[in-house]
């Protein structure tokens, strides 16, 4: 039974195509995130929400549009897939009001062709 | 200069030996500090847990946290093969606050 779930485990695309990638929790977490983690294992935070509403944005292009339908799923649209999104994608939930870190789920290995 | 820094090694020692990691930051505001396991092609998963300054033990492992240095550390004893992972320190100003990893140390334990 899977904390937090990731859709798909791998995609491969070439560039110019939109993608999306799905997330869901069954934790009850009311915080979910979107990280990007590169070749050299560097992990950034891209989004947060809070109770479906968008607390983190950080600088990433607007070819990346965040989703929350609910509190237990975020989904990542990337639009205009270009050679530098290739990474894999962490999503990860938490409770905010907690002192405990993030469940991660197991990623997304994106590579743009 | 990234706010928290980690050798990503690869560090490689011997099965029982103490594995020392270590991160430095920049930031005096951080409070909260972490340390994530990450096995090969997996999430990372959270390992130990420290609030402020101090040290807490769990089993084979310690955490460190030194304030006034800015200083981080994680303590591996009897190191095991199925240690063999990348650990990322992560910190955060506050509870509701957002994660910010180092970059990783890539451990190798040899039987």
């Amino acid at each position: 039974d899977t904390a937090v779930s990731q859709t798909p485990k791998y995609l491969v695309t070439q560039m110019g195509n939109d993608k999306s990638i799905k997330c869901e929790q069954n934790l009850g977490h009311d915080t979910m995130y979107w990280y990007k983690q590169d070749s050299k294992k560097f992990l950034k935070i891209m989004f947060s929400y809070n109770n479906k509403e968008l607390i983190i944005n950080e600088t990433v292009p607007n070819r990346f549009s965040p989703k929350s339908p609910d509190k237990a799923h975020l989904n990542l649209h990337i639009n205009s897939l270009e050679l530098g999104d290739s990474a894999v994608y962490f999503c990860a939930s938490s409770q905010q009001a907690t002192n405990y870190g993030y469940t991660f789920g197991s990623g997304t290995r994106l590579t743009v062709v | 200069q990234k706010e928290v820094e980690q050798d990503p090694g690869p560090l490689s020692v011997p099965e029982g030996a103490i594995v020392s990691l270590n991160c430095t930051y920049s930031n005096s505001a951080f409070q909260y500090f972490m340390w994530y396991r990450q096995y090969s092609r997996k999430g990372p998963e959270l390992l130990m847990y420290t609030y402020s300054s101090g040290n807490k033990e769990d089993g084979r492992f310690t955490a460190q946290v030194d304030k006034s240095s800015k200083y981080i550390s994680l303590f591996i004893r009897d190191s095991q093969p199925s240690d063999s992972a990348t650990y990322l320190c992560a910190m955060r100003y506050n509870q509701g606050g957002k994660l910010i990893f180092g970059q990783g140390t890539e451990l190798s334990v040899k039987p």
